[in-house]
């Protein structure tokens, strides 16, 4: 069974740009949430989608958002790159909203923002 | 506010010794508890996890503790291995599609 896929993996872009990253869910996993890493602030909650709709959502600004589609797969978009947005992006399913103990996450997207 | 802590930063522990990674959380409400693997730049991987209505759950070399009272809970690590060497994340969830809180994380080293 194949596991959670990001892409890209690695990404380099620059202050102003927009980014696009990707996540294929596991098959059957019907929620995705999405998390940022940075040394300084750990791993923190960006937003879930479960059925296309968007569940939850973290203390980010409005550059960052995100849709899913009705197979699953997901995708999160950050307009107006930041310095500060260089970070490893994480993406996380699970069978559903409810599963709380199943949590999977991919190999996350790497982004250096100069 | 930081809802779950990991307060040791780092562990160092001989190989086939037990490693004991500790957590605190403030949230009464939590259902879940999990406990993550990590190398860097790539993907946390899911250990283990326990519910709130249990004590202990144990999966191989792995066992988590949960004291409710004290909101604590505790990854054992037996025998610990020089693989084993990552940085161990704890998170805890609760029901209905809440996120994830992390801990900090704690950085085990496992030394031959």
């Amino acid at each position: 069974k194949a596991g959670v896929t990001q892409t890209p993996r690695y990404l380099i872009k620059t202050r102003g740009q927009q980014v696009t990253l990707s996540c294929s869910p596991i098959s059957g996993h019907r929620s995705v949430s999405w998390y940022q890493q940075t040394p300084g602030q750990g791993l923190q909650f960006l937003f879930e989608y479960f059925s296309e709709t968007q569940r939850n959502k973290g203390n980010f600004p409005g550059r960052f958002s995100g849709r899913q589609f009705s197979n699953s797969r997901s995708e999160m978009n950050v307009s107006t790159l930041e310095l500060g947005d260089s970070a490893l992006y994480l993406c996380a399913s699970r069978p559903s909203v409810t599963a709380g103990n199943t949590i999977y996450f991919g190999e996350g997207s790497w982004l250096t923002v100069v | 506010d930081q809802q779950v802590k990991q307060n040791s930063p780092s562990l160092s522990v001989q190989e086939g010794r037990i490693s004991i990674l500790n957590c605190d959380y403030t949230n009464s409400m939590f259902d879940y508890f999990l406990w993550y693997k990590k190398y860097p730049a790539e993907g946390p991987t899911f250990l283990i996890s326990i519910s709130s209505i249990k004590d202990k759950n144990e999966d191989g070399r792995f066992t988590v503790f949960l004291n409710k009272s004290a909101k604590h809970l505790s990854l054992h690590i037996v025998p610990s291995q020089p693989g084993d060497s990552a940085v161990y994340f704890c998170a805890a969830l609760r029901d209905s599609g809440y996120a994830l809180n992390f801990g900090k994380g704690t950085s085990l080293l496992v030394t031959p």
